[in-house]
């Protein structure tokens, strides 16, 4: 089984709106992280947020925030008032406690900005 | 301090020839991360240093690859007898101390290797 799911292959949105990108994950440790990464078409890795398993308020950095819901094992990325720039491939992952550190990536969303 | 550099950005080579890839850590980042991004896909965990140890290399995919690191800096991925299957962008990041699973990787620009 997959250990992160992101079930939207492309989205598109609208300049200014906000959009919420999927993320579910699967683990049976009790201490993880979950991170989201942007990739736009230039290639690089670009660290966005963070939410740690115990934490008990949602993360937020700016724009983005990561709607935690540990109970259904979900880890939305929700951009809000998005922007041209924020088109990209956007990657959640995942670090076990119990993992020597490796992150577990999904597939990856491809988000488009309209404008 | 500058990110993690990677070279070269882009290598083309012939199938059976053996290729050495390079990373660069963040200065100060003791915990240095391989992966592997094929055509459209996700990332795929290849090997993990801690310092100049690789505790676990289970991730490479076959004997063809290995990887050290030195100096507790610099870290080599070598591909022998490339095969095109072996074609991808091969991904470092680095961080401070792998202990606490909070502790965020940052990712140099990548490779991009092409096996004909």
């Amino acid at each position: 089984a997959q250990k992160i799911t992101q079930t939207q292959p492309g989205m598109f949105v609208q300049e200014k709106e906000a959009v919420t990108l999927d993320c579910t994950y699967d683990t049976s440790d009790q201490s993880y992280g979950l991170f989201w990464y942007k990739q736009p078409s230039s290639g690089e890795m670009i660290f966005l947020i963070y939410q740690g398993s115990y934490d008990e308020q949602n993360a937020t950095e700016g724009r983005y925030s990561l709607n935690f819901q540990k109970a259904r094992k979900s880890a939305n990325l929700v951009i809000s008032a998005s922007q041209l720039g924020d088109s990209a491939m956007y990657f959640c992952a995942m670090r076990e406690g119990g993992s020597q550190g490796n992150l577990i990536f999904g597939k990856g969303t491809k988000l488009s900005v309209k404008p | 301090g500058a990110g993690v550099s990677q070279s070269p950005s882009n290598k083309v080579t012939e199938k059976g020839k053996d290729v050495e890839l390079r990373c660069d850590p963040i200065s100060g980042h003791t915990a240095l991360y391989w992966y592997r991004q094929s055509l459209g896909q996700g990332l795929e965990f290849l090997i993990y240093f801690q310092g100049n140890s690789a505790p676990d290399k289970s991730g490479l995919p076959s004997d063809r690859f290995s990887a050290e690191r030195t100096g507790g800096s610099v870290s080599t991925l070598t591909i022998q007898r490339t095969q095109q299957e072996d074609s991808a962008v091969y991904l470092c990041a680095s961080s401070r101390a792998p202990g606490s699973f909070g502790e965020t990787q940052y990712f140099g620009p990548g490779t991009r290797l092409l096996v004909l």
